[in-house]
């Protein structure tokens, strides 16, 4: 019954590769995003998408893409992995009440090794 | 952007003891307001939230103070125990979508 849940837990890949990572959230929440956070444990936001829709889309290079089949789920693909893109990548949902900001809630994070 | 940051990265107290974690942000626009718990391996987990229209909210040992003036947050953890060992952030939101910005962090470490 996890709220937010994410695929896989730790991933391990070289430099070059492109890889997914998945998230599903079972709360009904209309709004889902993803966070990097780095070894300094800042977290950043990368992406928000509303009911399919991206609304925001910080500073991410455009080899970060994500995608959103249904308003639960919302993957996150990267092309070419660079060494820089090692950190812990976590997906987040929120319900959405027009021009009233809501909790987020985290899913277990997805930690992710380039080599 | 937003700027979030946190007075001590770690903070070490004795089990029992009060904590009191602090946090700072820059954007005087910045009206709703989140503490997050982080545990090794997981994600980070909501504890307490307030919004701008407050100084005080309290919950179950944990309480935050709002001041705007000098657009400061903390979390006061009372009697605290080996199990509150996380880090913990503050983020905010300056109410243009549901886009939080995070603190840095600060680690607390309770001793037994």
């Amino acid at each position: 019954d996890t709220a937010v849940s994410q695929t896989p837990k730790y991933l391990v890949t070289q430099m070059g590769n492109d890889k997914s990572i998945k998230c599903e959230q079972n709360l009904g929440h209309d709004t889902m995003y993803w966070y990097k956070q780095d070894s300094k444990k800042f977290l950043k936001i990368m992406f928000s998408y509303n009911n399919k829709e991206l609304i925001i889309n910080e500073t991410v290079p455009n080899r970060f893409s994500p995608k959103s089949p249904d308003k639960a789920h919302l993957n996150l693909h990267i092309n070419s992995l660079e060494l820089g893109d090692s950190a812990v990548y976590f997906c987040a949902s929120s319900q959405d009440r027009r021009g009233v900001q809501e909790t987020q809630y985290f899913g277990p994070g997805t930690r992710l090794l380039v080599l | 952007g937003e700027s979030v940051g946190l007075h001590l990265p770690t903070l070490s107290v004795q089990e029992g003891d009060n904590s009191i974690i602090n946090c700072a942000y820059s954007n005087s626009a910045s009206d709703y307001f989140i503490w997050y718990k982080q545990e090794s391996g997981k994600g980070p987990q909501f504890i307490i939230d307030i919004r701008s229209n407050m100084d005080k909210r309290q919950g179950q040992r944990v309480t935050v103070l709002l001041n705007k003036t000098v657009k400061h947050l903390s979390l006061q953890i009372a009697a605290t125990q080996p199990g509150d060992s996380a880090v913990y952030f503050c983020a905010e939101n300056t109410g243009t979508g549901n886009q939080f910005y995070f603190g840095t962090g600060t680690s607390l470490t309770v001793i037994p």
